[in-house]
């Protein structure tokens, strides 16, 4: 049992390159999360999916997409990327609600490092 | 709107030493409330939780006790070790609502020996 797993660990882009974070859970979690961690601002929820085939704009969507492949994974992709998308991103998931009750914990793989030159 | 206000770091203290990290909060609704810790290198890991007032969640040492009164979730630890140096997070889910947290900023702790 993996939990939440990121890749890439660490990625170096120019301004206006793309590329894809992946992230995929095998708890069978119904719901998933991206973030962006940035020192002194927490984390910034950018985007998330309640159940498998819906997504929805988070706190700083903008410059972002991402797509719920299935249930187990869920990615974010940088179309232009840009400095200011410099940061540590990280995903999450949780089971959402089952059975009628809302299972809240949120379980977080292990980070992508990105830097934007 | 919702918010969750930490008290800013790092909190540095020698081993041994309480710990408390103040965590209060506004919320519309009637929230749970959450510590995740974050050691260096990693993603956040839930470090306990409450679900309603008065209650206690608690691990590793680590306790919050959820005051309503005084909209507070503060986490107290009664010796901390090096180990324990990371950044904390205080949180909040409302009942009812969404599944989204709100976030604290975090607060750093840094435990010498």
């Amino acid at each position: 049992n993996a939990g939440v797993t990121q890749t890439p660990k660490f990625q170096v882009l120019k301004t206006g390159q793309s590329m894809t974070l992946q992230c995929a859970q095998d708890m069978n979690h119904n719901s998933m999360y991206w973030y962006r961690q940035d020192p002194g601002m927490g984390l910034r929820l950018i985007y998330y999916s309640a159940s498998e085939g819906t997504t929805d704009k988070g706190e700083v969507p903008n410059g972002y997409n991402v797509s719920r492949l299935n249930k187990r994974e869920f990615s974010l992709r940088l179309e232009s990327a840009a400095p200011s998308q410099t940061s540590v991103y990280f995903c999450a998931s949780s089971e959402g609600k089952v059975a009628g009750l809302k299972q809240e914990t949120q379980y977080f793989g292990p980070g992508t490092r990105l830097l934007v030159l | 709107g919702n918010s969750v206000t930490q008290m800013e770091g790092p909190v540095t203290l020698s081993e041994e030493a309480f710990l408390t990290i103040n965590c209060t909060y506004t919320a519309t609704g009637y929230p749970s409330l959450f510590w995740y810790v974050q050691y260096p290198g990693e993603g956040l890991q839930l470090l306990l939780k409450a679900t309603k007032a008065d209650d206690k969640g608690s691990n590793k040492g680590f306790e919050a006790t959820y005051r309503k009164e005084t909209t507070s979730f503060h986490l107290e630890k009664g010796s901390v070790q090096v180990s324990d140096s990371a950044v904390y997070f205080c949180a909040l889910i409302l009942t009812g609502g969404s599944y989204i947290p709100t976030f604290g900023r975090g607060t750093s702790l840094i435990v010498h020996p």
